[in-house]
Parts: structure tokens; C-alpha cells; sequence
């Protein structure tokens, strides 16, 4: 079974841009999760998306949100770029939302820069 | 402030000795901890859970235990091997399945 894949892998952008993000999860899989990794603050969480509907929020201005498409793809979008957002963005996906017991499994990331 | 707090970035062991990866906490609604393992490159990949009615889970080479009361959790990798170098994260989520943190992760370099 194909893994989560994430698109692009790299992508370098300069402040003021904005920038879309793509995450197709495991196939069955209907549950998708954004996260942002930085050296200094570790993994956070951006939003969880189930059935095209947004379940969860984490503590990130409105520049960043998401969505999630019928066939479970999940894209997330930055606007006004700037140069704090360069960082690690992570997707997972697991099979349903709220179960404890559903393992998330993880996508490659996308590497944004921002200059 | 920090939910979920490793304070040590990293740690170096020698192969075949005992790795104790720890995790405190400080939001008492966590009721469902995990770990994960992060190669370069890479997203994270599960490794073990343990959920706050145990004090202990078991699996192969890794267990994690958790003392509730001290809002700890630690992961023990016997024997450590060079492969299970690694960035170790982990992880917490409230018994709303609201609220999911990951700590800062700890660096683990097992030497040969």
C-alpha cells in the first residue's frame, strides 16, 4: 500500500508570497493532519481535516488553513508568506479521527523556505 | 509554554547498552502518550503508545513506562542498536482528542 505522499518536496518562496501545499494520505485513509516542524519549537500541530470538514485547530494565525477534498487529498495554504514560516510541513494520515488506537502515519514533508 | 517538555536534546550510547529517552508533561487532560522516531528527511514513524490507564507497554526492544503522578513517561530501546539512531519525539493528546502536542525530541546516536 502507498505511503502519504506530499507535494513538492522543496519549495522556496519570498516573504509576502503565498503557498499551497498538497497531501494525498493512505489510500482509506479519511483523516488528514498538518503539522509544522521547526528546529526550535518541534513539531506543532496545524489542523486536522475529516470528511472534508475541519475537526481540529492548533494555535497558528488564519495565514494558514486547509482543506480536504471528497477523495480525502488535503491541500493547506499560507498566505502572506513570512520568514517564521520557513520550516518542515508535515502530513498524516490515519483512518478515522478521535480514535486514540489509529496510528498516524506520516508524510516525507515539504520543505518551504521563505527569503 | 511547553505541554510536553523532553529536556534532553540529545543523548549518546554505546551499542548494546540501554537507551532511556524522557518526556514530562504538564497538562493533566493527557490522557494517551506516544513516541515517535524521526530519521533525516523522513516523516516521524510511530513507534509505541501507552494509554493512561497503564503504567507500562511492551513492545520487542522498546518499552515505555508512565508515572501519572509525576507526569512522566520515559521510553527504554534494549539493546540499543546504530539503526535506532534517530530524533525520538514524544507525544501527547487529551482525552477529547483536542489538544495533540509533540515535545521537542531528543537526538539519540548509539555508537558502534
Amino acid at each position: 500500500k502507498a505511503g502519504v505522499t506530499q507535494t513538492p518536496r522543496y519549495l522556496i518562496k519570498t516573504r509576502g508570497q503565498q503557498v499551497t501545499l498538497s497531501c494525498s494520505p493512505i489510500s482509506g485513509h479519511r483523516s488528514v493532519s498538518w503539522y509544522q516542524q521547526t528546529p526550535g519549537q518541534g513539531l506543532q500541530f496545524l489542523f486536522e481535516y475529516f470528511s472534508e470538514t475541519q475537526r481540529n485547530k492548533g494555535n497558528f494565525p488564519g495565514r494558514f488553513s486547509g482543506r480536504q477534498f471528497s477523495n480525502s487529498r488535503s491541500e493547506m495554504n499560507v498566505s502572506t508568506l513570512e520568514l517564521g514560516d520557513s520550516a518542515l510541513y508535515l502530513c498524516a494520515s490515519s483512518l478515522t479521527s478521535g480514535s486514540k488506537e489509529d496510528t498516524q502515519y506520516f508524510g516525507p514533508g515539504t520543505r518551504l523556505t521563505v527569503l | 509554554d511547553q505541554q510536553v517538555k523532553q529536556n534532553s536534546p540529545s543523548l549518546s550510547v554505546q551499542e548494546g547498552r540501554i537507551s532511556i529517552l524522557n518526556c514530562d508533561y504538564t497538562n493533566s487532560m493527557f490522557d494517551y502518550f506516544l513516541w515517535y522516531k524521526k530519521y533525516p528527511a523522513e516523516g516521524p514513524t510511530f513507534l509505541i503508545s501507552i494509554s493512561s490507564i497503564k503504567d507500562k507497554n511492551e513492545d520487542g526492544r522498546f518499552t515505555v513506562f508512565l508515572n501519572k503522578s509525576a507526569k512522566h513517561l520515559s521510553l527504554h530501546i534494549v539493546p540499543s542498536q546504530p539503526g535506532d539512531s534517530a530524533v525520538y519525539f514524544c507525544a501527547a493528546e487529551d482525552n477529547y482528542g483536542q489538544n495533540f502536542v509533540f515535545g521537542p525530541g531528543t537526538r539519540l546516536s548509539v555508537l558502534p
